[in-house]
């Protein structure tokens, strides 16, 4: 199965500014998604990435707060922009990966970030 | 909508234990079911699945079964160890890639 990087695994910032993550892949894969685990919580899809186009926001997720680039077939980053407490959570990659085709998504290990 | 629902943690046992982690689901059609593994410091791992009713998922000692009639798909293992101490997610798909996931179970398995 692929193998995901993200960067940075974790980080503390401050309230009001802006952090990239970096999700790459090690194969070329055709659709990223993006992931919130919020304490406690279970992971909540943000959106999905497609190589040459838009991403696809789920509701309550707006570019704006989370834009989102996908350069190539291999890599994807994710904007936390003007950061809250609230978005103190883990932020995972992940992308598709079954031959089966029952939609089986390989993850990475996770950004933990911590507003303050 | 789709909805994952599975116990709360943390789950504690000891070593040889016998494991039940139960997970029920709402969804319309028939959406494959899943069982992710989330160790310490790692990303989430595919644990096993199983895509229509009836089918039984293992791997590692670790098995879960599809139950329409109770819309259930509850993860059991015979014998834990200390290193399947982990966050257990119990998951959908309807169909295509969009995972829907339960609030995970912690388990803690002491020597």
């Amino acid at each position: 199965s692929a193998v995901i990087s993200q960067k940075p695994s974790r980080d503390i910032c401050q309230r009001g500014t802006s952090l990239t993550i970096q999700c790459q892949v090690d194969s070329q894969v055709t659709m990223m998604f993006w992931y919130r685990q919020q304490p406690g919580q279970s992971l909540t899809l943000i959106a999905t990435a497609n190589q040459g186009s838009e991403a696809t926001y789920e509701s309550g997720f707006v570019i704006d707060k989370f834009p989102i680039s996908r350069p190539n077939l291999t890599f994807s980053t994710l904007t936390v922009s003007n950061m809250s407490p609230e978005d103190s959570s883990i932020y995972l990659c992940s992308v598709e990966q079954d031959p089966s085709g029952a939609n089986v998504l390989t993850f990475g290990a996770g950004s933990r970030l911590t507003v303050l | 909508g789709n909805s994952v629902t599975q116990m709360e943690g943390p789950v504690t046992l000891s070593e040889e234990a016998f494991l039940t982690i139960n997970c029920t689901y709402t969804a319309t059609g028939y959406p494959s079911l899943f069982w992710y593994v989330q160790y310490p410091g790692e990303g989430l791992q595919l644990l096993l699945k199983a895509t229509k009713a009836d089918d039984k998922g293992s791997n590692k000692g670790f098995e879960a079964t599809y139950r329409k009639e109770t819309t259930s798909f509850h993860l059991e293992k015979g014998s834990v160890q200390v290193s399947d101490s982990a966050v257990y997610f119990c998951a959908l798909s309807p169909g295509y890639s969009t995972l829907t996931f339960g609030k995970g179970t912690m388990l803690l398995v002491s020597p």
